[in-house]
């Protein structure tokens, strides 16, 4: 079945250090979305991309989303304490459920 | 104030009880999710519903079982059958179905503890 890896699973960087985290699925994608836990809270949605090659930007975060439309990347700029927590992908082929990735957990030294 | 609400926020039971946990949205989604989260394995689905009085199984629906009698509730029940029952459960609801590409909203969660 579908599988979306994420990695890395955790990130430490220092406040001010920029942060990526990858996304990568063993089929194509018809859509790709991005969702934030904060520490002890529940997944919100950030954004979601559907075209190939696309790239969105929400201030200091970036989403890409690849041109094979198997991959995608979240990347924040100068990391502030306000960034802790836990961002998942999730995938999602034609009509199928979305699949999350395992999520990769930021924790950030003020 | 519409949103997605589960209770109780944390829950303990013995081994061998079967436990119900709810979930309730008053947002006028049509598709309902249960998820399971484990430290380190992201989100599993367990069930989901399209539509009243219909659902599917997700990735992990062994030893649970839901219900959808009503548009704004899907109720969730961990069976003495699941293995290991302690975890973090998050109820989420979207627009319309599974197979839509939109967001889904999620709960703030029940954290089950089986001794």
């Amino acid at each position: 079945g579908q599988q979306v890896m994420q990695i890395p699973q955790y990130q430490h960087v220092q406040e001010g250090e920029d942060f990526t985290t990858y996304c990568n699925s063993s089929t194509t994608l018809s859509n790709i979305q991005w969702y934030k836990q904060r520490p002890g809270g529940h997944p919100v949605f950030l954004i979601q991309l559907v075209k190939s090659g696309e790239v969105k930007k929400q201030k200091r975060l970036t989403f890409q989303f690849g041109e094979a439309k198997k991959n995608s990347s979240l990347h924040i700029t100068a990391t502030q304490t306000t960034d802790v927590g836990t961002y998942f992908c999730a995938g999602q082929r034609g009509a199928q459920k979305l699949v999350f990735g395992q999520g990769t957990r930021l924790t950030i030294n003020p | 104030d519409g949103g997605i609400t589960q209770s109780p926020k944390y829950l303990f039971r013995k081994e061998g009880q079967n436990v119900t946990l709810s979930c309730e949205q008053n947002l006028n989604h049509d598709a309902m999710y249960w998820y399971r989260q484990d430290p380190g394995q992201g989100l599993r689905l367990i069930y989901y519903s399209q539509i009243v009085n219909d659902f599917q199984k997700g990735d992990i629906a062994e030893g649970y079982s839901v219900s959808r009698e009503k548009k704004e509730s899907f109720p969730l029940t961990v069976t003495s059958a699941q293995k290991n029952p302690t975890a973090f459960y998050l109820c989420a609801s979207s627009p319309r179905g599974a197979g839509a590409s939109n967001e889904q909203f999620f709960g703030p969660g029940t954290r089950l503890t089986v001794l």
